[in-house]
């Protein structure tokens, strides 16, 4: 069975750092693009960037160039997304999604349960 | 950018009616491979977003035959064909033609 699991609800303050992660199983984590997806309080859906772990390749939005950093370690199946500084307005949910593969190419298939960021002085 | 727009924004129905929601692009969806790369995804309350639909018509695994979706190019629907309460939550379509965006999402609750 395909899992995303992704860490746990996170409450900093402005300018703190913060790493998330995605851990995958059930399928090669290696052979897939997962990508990060932002949701705001009460909003939509926003795609961050992607990243494919069997060689780090990663592309990133242009809304998100430079304001995120997405990377993988692929010994022990999890993706990452990370920020050097956080901003109240990086208070949303995030989301870990794949990419599925053949006739799914492109699609995001699977997600994970999201990991709540609130930041707030 | 593509942009997607759904109509309506919300949309409220009676159990054992159907729904539709529609999802316009701002430039066609198809890719210069020949494919048209449209989904949907239903986010229940407090809950990740779900693939429903790919390729515009197909539908993902355990999804039931109650979903459909239709269109070409830029004009794309999503069918309901009787609401069940399971339904309720916000519907969005998705294109990855060019990168990924997200139509702002429909809310299907009952009347």
């Amino acid at each position: 069975e395909v899992q995303l699991v992704q860490s746990g609800a996170e409450v900093k303050k402005p300018g703190e750092s913060l790493k998330i992660s995605c851990k995958g199983s059930g399928y090669s984590f290696t052979s897939y693009w997962i990508g990060w997806v932002r949701q705001m309080p009460g909003k939509g859906l926003e795609w961050m960037g992607i990243i494919y772990p069997g060689d780090s390749d990663t592309r990133y939005s242009p809304s998100f160039q430079g304001q995120v950093t997405i990377s993988a370690d692929k010994s022990i199946s999890t993706a990452y997304l990370q920020w050097s500084s956080l901003k109240a307005s990086d208070t949303a949910m995030y989301y870990c999604a794949r990419i599925g593969f053949g006739e799914l190419l492109s699609y995001f298939d699977y997600w994970g349960q999201g990991t709540l960021v609130t930041v707030s002085s | 950018d593509i942009v997607m727009t759904q109509t309506p924004l919300s949309s409220p129905v009676t159990l054992g009616q159907p729904a539709s929601i529609s999802c316009r692009s701002s430039q066609s969806l198809v890719h210069s491979d020949g494919n048209t790369y449209l989904s949907w995804l239903q986010q229940r309350p407090g809950q990740p977003p779900r693939l429903l639909i790919y390729k515009i018509s197909n539908r993902f695994s355990g999804v039931p035959d109650r979903f459909s979706g239709s269109g070409a190019g830029t004009d794309f629907t999503l069918k309901i064909s009787r609401v069940e309460a399971e339904d309720v939550g916000v519907y969005y379509c998705m294109q990855a033609t060019q990168l990924w965006t997200f139509g702002q999402g429909t809310k299907v609750e009952i009347k």
